[in-house]
């Protein structure tokens, strides 16, 4: 079974850092790209940052370029965001997410979620 | 950035009825689209991958259809736990999108 576990969130103060995991298991883990996904209290969902499988590829949504780093360790099937300069806004519950397999060229989704961790972000 | 935008905001059916959604992107995704599930206090679920391919699990009564920048998420015979929150999803270029979400909601 596919899980996602994440971890370290919490409350933080404005300018603040905080770096969030999210531990891997029931898959092959170095063969996935990842996702982390934010969803601010009442609102949408917000893609955050991309990493590809072999973690050579990232990518990051406007909102975090510049202060949030995405990495991951596949000895350890650990997934990792650092924040850097927290800003209010930047309260949300945060997902990592797996993307799945799609043979060929077509999106498979992101077929997996973990339960989010609670970022918040105050002065 | 592709701008999706989901139709309608809200939608008030009984069960058993049809739900029909809709996601516009503001150019061509071409088949690009996943759809979720999330319900109250829950991460969403994957239940529809490139346009048009149920997720594992998912029922039958899901499906969903489109290309290019017409999307639809049609849900038959809805059932008391299908009212929820769908979002759509682009992944044709970065960033990935999602559209604002449609509130389905027990008439």
């Amino acid at each position: 079974e596919v899980q996602l576990l994440e971890s370290g969130g919490g409350t933080v103060q404005t300018g603040g850092s905080l770096r969030l995991s999210c531990e891997a298991s029931g898959f092959t883990f170095k063969s996935y790209a990842m996702y982390w996904v934010r969803q601010a209290p009442g609102k949408g969902l917000e893609w955050v940052a991309y990493l590809s499988a072999s973690g050579g590829t990232t990518n990051y949504g406007d909102s975090g370029k510049g202060r949030f780093t995405i990495s991951r360790d596949n000895s350890k099937n650990m997934l990792f965001l650092q924040m850097n300069s927290l800003r209010a806004e930047d309260t949300a519950v945060y997902y990592c997410a797996k993307e799945g397999y799609c043979a060929g060229d077509c999106y498979s989704g992101l077929d997996h979620w973990g339960q989010g961790t609670l970022v918040t972000v105050s002065s | 950035e592709i701008v999706l935008t989901q139709s309608p905001a809200t939608l008030s059916l009984s069960p058993g009825e049809r739900a029909t959604l809709s996601c516009r992107a503001s150019q061509s995704v071409y088949t690009y689209v996943a759809w979720y599930q999330q319900k109250p206090g829950q991460a969403p679920r994957l239940l529809i991958y490139d346009a048009s391919n149920r997720a594992t699990g998912v029922p039958a009564r899901f499906s969903g259809s489109g290309f290019g920048t017409e999307f639809t998420l049609t849900i038959m015979n809805l059932e008391p736990e299908d009212f929820a929150v769908y979002y759509c999803q682009q992944r044709t270029n970065w960033p990935t999108t999602f559209g604002q979400g449609t509130r389905l909601e027990i008439k």
